[in-house]
């Protein structure tokens, strides 16, 4: 059974950073791309950001590129997301989300973590 | 900056069909998006529905069926059900990694 779980969410001042993890178990973690997805309080859910399976690709949305880093542990099996110079407007709950296809297309995000709240407030 | 539109709200009686869209600010979609559907019920996490246009995700009813009907995706849900009500939300792969959320749809079933 595919699991993913996210932590390392929590309250940053402006400016701040925060470093985001999700375990995943019950596939070939190497194999597959994984990405995070975000959802502002009363908002819709956004892409942020993908990492291909080698670890070799990384793709950002033009809200966090610059700002944000995705990397993944094969060893460990982790996802992360470091987020620098965050913002007011980057409070959200962060998902982490599998990539259906281990050779990237089709692609889109077959299973998906519970998520957890990051708030960037004074 | 591509922006995918979708209808911000739909209602739909009991056992009855709905087909919610998914477009593109500029352009038309067609399968080289590669058309994704997801549900998701406020403060939960999202759960695929249809994959590459019309793909069943593992699992999902044969009530929800995908296709592109004319310059959009498409996202048919027959025999609704209360369960069913929640926000619905497509997205478009763009290419080079990029994917593009609509903003969403949510479903009344009334």
């Amino acid at each position: 059974e595919v699991q993913l779980l996210e932590s390392g969410g929590g309250l940053v001042q402006p400016g701040g950073s925060l470093r985001l993890s999700c375990a995943a178990s019950g596939f070939t973690f190497s194999s597959y791309a994984m990405s995070w997805v975000r959802q502002a309080p009363g908002k819709g859910l956004e892409w942020v950001s993908t990492i291909r399976g080698s670890g070799a690709g990384t793709y950002y949305a033009d809200s966090v590129k610059g700002r944000y880093t995705i990397s993944r542990d094969k060893s460990k099996s982790v996802l992360y997301l470091q987020m620098n110079s965050l913002r007011a407007e980057d409070t959200a709950v962060y998902f982490c989300a599998k990539v259906y296809s281990s050779t990237w297309l089709p692609f889109y995000f077959d299973y998906w973590g519970q998520g957890t709240l990051v708030t960037v407030s004074s | 900056q591509t922006v995918v539109t979708q209808e911000p709200s739909f209602s739909v009686s009991p056992g009855g069909t709905v087909t919610l869209t998914c477009g593109l600010s500029s352009g038309s979609v067609s399968t080289t998006y590669y058309p994704s559907w997801y549900q998701q019920t406020p403060g939960q996490a999202a759960r695929a529905l249809i994959y590459n246009t019309n793909s069943r995700s593992s699992g999902v009813p044969d009530r929800f069926s995908g296709s592109i009907l004319g310059n959009k995706a498409a996202l048919t849900i027959t025999g609704a059900q209360a369960d069913d009500e929640s926000d619905y939300y497509c997205v478009l792969y763009m290419g080079s990694g990029i994917s593009v959320f609509g903003g969403g749809t949510k479903l009344t079933v009334l």
